[in-house]
């Protein structure tokens, strides 16, 4: 089966520094992977995602690397300002393509310092 | 923000009371899925249904079951609760069952359940 984990469960950082979240993956056949932000109280809100025929790609002050190689993922996040405060998923679609069933990590919280 | 609505919102049961959760989307989407969050644990996935009467199990469905009559709506019931039960459930909705697709998956707010 698939396992997700992530390597740090809580990041601090400084406003207006770049945060980065890592994520990895056990299941080379992973193909599918979504970043999820989620504050306290509120459900898993959609940030950005990728393919595994990607690389790279980048949103608004965020981007997402893949590296299929040593099956790891991370979210970047440019000028980390205070309302980005969160836990941060990443999510893996396994098994069949057409379920959408997702395998979440266990997440990583943000604190930022300002 | 995607139309999904949970209810309630928040509930405190007895163990051995049945407990059924409500998803209402308005966004016509055929894939809607019951998460539960805990601890330690992420977001694992109870049962999912991939349009009108057709559901499947995710990987902690024991202890739970699901009915979806209608598109908008997707119920997740507990017929005898315990107090392992007791977890924050997130309902999601997808248009396909393919997220890479571009049509991504999709959280609603989330239920509150105390199982004592």
């Amino acid at each position: 089966g698939e396992s997700v984990g992530l390597h740090l469960p809580t990041l601090s950082v400084q406003e207006g520094d770049n945060s980065i979240i890592n994520c990895a993956y056990s299941n080379s056949a992973s193909d599918y992977f979504i970043w999820y932000k989620q504050e306290s109280g509120k459900g898993p809100q959609f940030i950005i995602d990728i393919r595994s025929n990607m690389d790279k790609r980048q949103g608004q002050r965020v981007t997402v690397l893949l590296n299929k190689t040593v099956k790891h993922l991370s979210l970047q996040i440019a000028a980390t300002q205070p309302g980005d405060s969160a836990v941060y998923f990443c999510a893996v679609r396994t098994g069949s393509s057409n379920t959408g069933k997702l395998i979440f990590g266990q997440g990583t919280t943000l604190q930022v310092k300002p | 923000d995607a139309g999904i609505t949970q209810s309630p919102r928040h509930k405190v049961t007895e163990t051995g009371t049945p407990v059924t959760l409500r998803c209402h989307q308005t966004e016509n989407h055929r894939y809607m899925y019951w998460y539960r969050q805990d601890p330690g644990h992420g977001l694992r996935l109870i049962h999912y249904s991939y349009g009108v009467k057709d559901t499947d199990k995710g990987e902690v469905s024991d202890g739970y079951s699901v009915s979806r009559s209608k598109t908008e709506d997707f119920l997740l019931t507990l017929e005898s609760a315990t107090s392992s039960q007791t977890s924050v459930y997130f309902c999601a909705i997808s248009e396909t069952g393919d997220p890479s697709s571009g049509n991504t998956i999709y959280f609603g707010e989330g239920s509150w359940l105390t199982v004592v």
